[in-house]
């Protein structure tokens, strides 16, 4: 069985460009989940989507974040206007619904995005 | 709040070995999961072992095994005859019953295995 896909797996931009990240969970996964990893530190959670409805959206920069999972399969993860401090490691992983008892997350690759 | 700690930022063992990884957590639910994953040179992150709070056995898979000690509020990862892949970064995970899905992790420890 495929595990997560993720593409780009690296991307390089100057301050103010925008960027969009791809996933595509494991298939039967109801549950997608967007983490930020910073260099030498755990991945944090951004948001994470039950079917295509956002259920927390909280730690996401609004401004210049957002993501998208319209048919509650595949999802998109853009920053516009990239800053510096943007730079990490951005991960998604799948899992099947929390509270089954088999909600384990699973994770992709991870795009690496370097911002100039 | 949750908050998982990983006090070792790095553990350097010989092959063979039996190490140990120390995980401390703070939640107010009484009801919550921990995971470990590792995290490859290449970057992947890959889910090893859980154990779920009410669950008083501590999990084992493979050559990890988990010292669950709930009064601590600790959850340890033992790796019993370390291989050189086993070199790579353990992360601390946890997820608690009533804040939904979401996963905080710790630091991470760095493991290097020398042959």
């Amino acid at each position: 069985e495929a595990g997560v896909t993720q593409s780009p797996r690296y991307a390089v931009l100057q301050e103010g460009q925008a960027v969009s990240f791809w996933c595509d969970p494991i298939s039967g996964h109801d549950t997608l989940y967007w983490y930020q990893q910073p260099r030498d530190q755990g991945p944090q959670l951004l948001v994470y989507f039950r079917d295509e409805a956002v259920i927390d959206n909280s730690q996401l920069p609004s401004d210049r974040f957002s993501a998208v999972r319209p048919k509650g399969t595949n999802s998109t993860l853009k920053i516009q206007s990239a800053k510096q401090g943007d730079t990490a490691t951005y991960l998604c992983a799948s899992s099947l619904h929390w509270g089954t008892g088999q909600d384990t997350q699973y994770f992709g690759p991870g795009t690496r995005l370097l911002v100039l | 709040a949750q908050k998982v700690t990983q006090t070792q930022t790095s553990i350097s063992v010989m092959e063979k070995t039996t190490v140990t990884m120390d995980c401390v957590y703070e939640t107010q639910d009484s009801s919550y999961f921990l995971f470990w994953y590792k995290q490859t040179a290449s970057g992947e992150i890959v889910f090893l072992i859980r154990q779920d709070s009410y669950k008083k056995e501590n999990a084992t898979v493979g050559h990890y095994s988990l010292n669950f000690q709930k009064p601590k509020s600790s959850i340890g990862l033992i790796i019993t005859a370390t291989q050189i892949e086993d070199s790579a970064v353990y992360f601390c995970a946890m997820r608690e019953n009533n804040a939904g899905a979401k996963l905080t992790f710790g630091g991470g420890t760095r493991l290097t295995v020398r042959p």
